[in-house]
């Protein structure tokens, strides 16, 4: 069964501060998407990574791809208010349609 | 250019009642996935449709639940007698080929089950 595990599973920060998750697995993906959802609405994507060790920019934001294409990272400088949601990590496992999610890191940034 | 569009977003049902769950996917999109998410977890796949045709109903329980995508109109995920253990977020997602992460999520409906 492939897993994807996220960690942490809760983050508060003061606004201003950095901060990284992560979104870990023991299996190979052909892509991983990473999504923000805000309460009472759907999953909003932020950006897709496809090769191993890849990093993707999105304003304040910065994702990285594995070498291995088993793991991911969030990275985000200066957290604001606005960055407050859930992240959720999903994988596509080969040519598979199929999504693989992570249960999500709970993100709340104090102003 | 309306997005991915569910209805109701709230729906109360009482045990043993029925429940309809819309999705409206967004224009061009003839490919629509249904998630279930419990309070503070990730999403868990039930169904992929395409127009007519279910692809793949691997995540839906055998019982009770059922989904279709008709020729016209929205795509339908039915519960047949609810049970407190259905209560849940129910998403719809769209995309235009087959996924490779390029969905785009409905705002969902919040099922509660009395």
């Amino acid at each position: 069964t492939q897993l994807l595990e996220q960690s942490p599973q809760f983050l508060s920060i003061q606004e201003g501060e950095n901060l990284t998750v992560y979104c870990n697995s023991s299996s190979v993906f052909s892509s991983l998407q990473w999504y923000r959802q805000e309460p009472g609405e759907g999953p909003v994507l932020l950006v897709t990574v496809v090769t191993g060790g890849e990093v993707k920019k999105l304003k304040r934001l910065t994702f990285q791809f594995g070498d291995a294409r088993k793991d991911s990272s969030l990275h985000i400088t200066a957290a604001q208010p606005g960055d407050t949601g859930l992240y959720l990590c999903a994988g596509t496992p080969g040519s598979n349609y199929q999504l693989i999610w992570g249960a999500g890191t709970k993100l709340i940034i104090k102003p | 250019n309306a997005g991915v569009m569910q209805n109701p977003r709230h729906l109360v049902r009482r045990r043993g009642q029925e429940a309809r769950l819309r999705c409206s996917p967004m224009k061009g999109h003839s490919h629509v996935y249904w998630y279930r998410q419990l309070p503070e977890e990730g999403l868990k796949f039930m169904v992929y449709l395409q127009k007519e045709n279910i692809i793949d109903e691997s995540g839906m329980p055998k019982e009770r639940f059922s989904a279709e995508f008709p020729k016209e109109g929205p795509s339908i995920l039915r519960i047949q007698q609810v049970v407190r253990g259905d209560s849940a977020a129910y998403f719809c997602a769209s995309s235009r080929g087959t996924a490779q992460g390029k969905l785009f999520f409905g705002s969902g409906t919040q099922l509660s089950v009395l």
